[in-house]
């Protein structure tokens, strides 16, 4: 299954299945990004980040590819688990700020 | 390990009473601190940071108002809730600006 972003908040994929969840970002100072996956009612929690140096980066089940090109942001998540329904944001930041950018998020549903 | 931690959980208070909102950081030193609101369907909003004891910065006016007394511990605060104070609120914490955020559980706040 796969989003686009905020103008898609929802997603439904099937247990067992591969979810790409996107954003879009409009700053080309933006050089470093965080995906946070939050579930109901609590506190968003860090999932993997990538700096501006890099297009790809891997960690347990997730990847997050970047393209600054076309300022574009994904998240994907191999073998989807029903552990894994939740709302995933992505945040950017600029300059090494204090300031991070989050978008409304997308909401991933998984179908056992 | 670092954990944060967040008080009360729920708060329901009626317009115009106080509010005072506590966050504590566990297991670091000297961390940037950080305030954020979520309202319903929407993004995180950055409200408070602080690099250091009594350093504060506010990046939304507003009738909130956060306070530092101690390295791990930042304080968010109202003299008379809106009905607008309404939502989700949640304490971050990070080694330094431009880095990774992490999130305490939140507070939901009710005002009626």
């Amino acid at each position: 299954g796969e989003s686009v972003g905020l103008h898609l908040p929802t997603l439904s994929v099937q247990e067992g299945d591969n979810s790409i969840i996107n954003c879009a970002y409009s700053n080309s100072a933006s050089d470093y990004f965080i995906w946070y996956k939050q579930e109901s009612g609590k506190g968003p929690q860090f999932i993997i980040d990538i700096r501006s140096n890099m297009d790809k980066r891997q960690g347990q089940r997730v990847t997050v590819l970047l393209n600054k090109t076309v300022k574009h942001l994904s998240l994907q998540i191999a073998a989807t688990q029903p552990g894994d329904s939740a709302v995933y944001f992505c945040a950017e930041n600029r300059y090494t700020g204090n300031q991070f950018y989050f978008g409304t998020g997308t909401s991933l549903t998984v179908i056992p | 390990s670092q954990t944060i931690h967040q008080w009360p959980a729920t708060l329901v208070q009626p317009v115009g009473s106080p509010l005072s909102l506590e966050c504590t950081v566990e297991g670091t030193s000297n961390p940037n601190l950080y305030w954020y609101r979520q309202a319903a369907g929407r993004g995180l909003q950055l409200l408070f940071y602080s690099v250091g004891i009594g350093q504060i910065s506010s990046e939304v006016p507003q009738n909130l108002s956060a306070s530092r007394p101690q390295d791990r511990q930042f304080i968010l605060s109202s003299k008379k809730l809106l009905l607008s104070d309404s939502g989700f609120y949640l304490c971050a914490w990070s080694k330094g600006a431009g880095l990774e955020q992490y999130f305490g559980p939140g507070t939901r706040l009710t005002v009626t």
